[in-house]
């Protein structure tokens, strides 16, 4: 079946420190590759997406590269700010039997502290 | 514009009783969707419909009923509640061919079970 595996958190960092977290996948097919991102109290909602290999997304100062040798698409940020403290999600979606259910990762949690 | 919409926003039930959670949505999207978030789960996939008249069960179904009569609405059942159905639970709607199956989110019901 599909799996989304992403780094566990919390992820704590200061401003203007660079991020990494971590996103691997296993999926039968060639999948579209998303990140979503969910603010405190609020549902998630798509921060960028990437539909084929080497395909880069970008929003909002962050940066994910499809890498389908090594099945992953890791979200990175230059420099991140107080107000990217949420959690994030990587997610994948492929058609399987004719539908299109994505799969989505546990979630990594972001703190960033002033 | 209004997106996918919940209600209600909270909820407390004592155990046996039942509920309905409404999820609307105005983009025309084929795919709905209904998860729950708990600490540490991610997203769980309960339910899910392809198209008006037909829903599916997704990896935890059990406890939940789900109807699809309209194309912009999808509801969840909660016939006899139980504690271990206390939730956030997430609507989400997508177009697989319009919109490389991007999730849209509504902002979630809080379900607490006494």
């Amino acid at each position: 079946g599909n799996s989304v595996t992403q780094m566990e958190g919390p992820v704590t960092l200061s401003e203007e420190a660079f991020l990494t977290i971590n996103c691997t996948y296993t999926a039968t097919g060639y999948p579209s590759l998303f990140w979503y991102v969910q603010y405190p109290g609020e549902g998630l909602q798509l921060l960028l997406k990437a539909t084929k290999a080497d395909d880069k997304g970008s929003n909002k100062g962050f940066e994910a590269t499809y890498r389908k040798e090594t099945t992953s698409f890791h979200l990175e940020k230059g420099s991140v700010q107080v107000s990217d403290s949420a959690v994030y999600f990587c997610a994948l979606s492929v058609a399987s039997g004719g539908s299109y259910i994505p799969t989505f990762g546990r979630g990594t949690s972001l703190i960033v502290h002033p | 514009n209004a997106g996918v919409t919940q209600t209600p926003k909270f909820r407390v039930l004592k155990t046996g009783q039942s509920m309905t959670l409404l999820c609307a949505q105005d983009m025309n999207h084929e795919y709905m969707y209904w998860y729950r978030q708990d600490p540490g789960m991610g997203l769980r996939l309960i339910h899910y419909s392809v198209g008006e008249g037909t829903t599916a069960k997704g990896e935890v179904p059990d406890g939940y009923n789900v109807s699809r009569l309209k194309k912009q609405n999808f509801l969840l059942g909660l016939e006899s509640a139980a504690p271990s159905q206390t939730s956030v639970y997430f609507c989400a709607s997508s177009s697989p061919r319009a919109a490389k199956n991007i999730q849209y989110f509504g902002a979630g019901t809080r379900l607490s079970v006494l």
